[in-house]
């Protein structure tokens, strides 16, 4: 998965309960993100990064931070979890692309995380 | 703001015929991806299309972008079991990839 591990693969906590995700990668790539994955609305961006201390919000950001002190790690928190925040969670890597923009993206291994 | 529309859905095909997925999205792009994704695992790439008119093929899958269009295509070729899959697409939208909802295809012996 191109050097990207992400830990807890697998997360069952209760409502109201803090939640951090982590993302580690060993490419140096500048870019990283954060998806929730869920049936029928395919992959829906949470946060990303394009540097050390910098994030910007994705389309469904409400109730999730992110931090990224080190270029390597990309963390992904739930203040205060709640069932719909029940999904799988993807990381992915990416350096800029040809002209504008960022190039492919590699995606992580995936954390199954259930909110109860 | 983006979006991205697959269709169809959902593709249950008899192995050995030909069927398309489509990828229509809303706002000027110069690059699209197709991913595939296997239950309970990651995305893998399929192909990277960056400019009007490119055209992709690896196997019996083969990936065609119209820019003016704002469509991408994704064609099967006598489609077999180990094809079966998540399929998406996704657009470049300033330094975020938008992605479709997926097409699941099923493909029958």
């Amino acid at each position: 998965d191109a050097g990207i591990t992400q830990s807890p693969r697998h997360k069952v906590t209760e409502t109201g309960t803090p939640v951090t995700l982590r993302c580690h990668q060993t490419e140096n790539h500048r870019y990283m993100y954060w998806y929730r994955q869920d049936p029928g609305h395919g992959l829906r961006l949470i946060h990303y990064s394009y540097g050390v201390k910098d994030t910007d919000k994705g389309e469904v950001s409400d109730g999730y931070s992110v931090s990224r002190s080190k270029t390597e790690d990309f963390l992904l928190t739930l203040e205060s979890a709640t069932s719909s925040q029940t999904s799988v969670y993807f990381c992915a890597i990416s350096e800029p692309g040809q002209g504008s923009g960022v190039g492919k993206l590699f995606f992580g291994s995936g954390t199954q995380l259930s909110v109860l | 703001e983006l979006k991205v529309e697959q269709n169809p859905l959902f593709l249950s095909m008899q192995e050995g015929k030909n069927y398309t997925i489509y990828c229509n999205y809303s706002t000027t792009s110069d690059r699209l991806y197709w991913y595939r994704q296997d239950p309970g695992k990651s995305l893998e790439s399929l192909f990277v299309l960056l400019s009007n008119g490119a055209v992709k093929q690896e196997g019996r899958l083969m990936a065609s972008l119209d820019t003016k269009a704002r469509l991408s295509t994704l064609h099967i070729t006598a489609a077999v079991h180990d094809l079966s899959a998540t399929y998406f697409c996704a657009v470049m939208y300033g330094n975020k990839l938008v992605f479709g909802a997926g097409t699941i295809l099923r493909v029958k012996s």
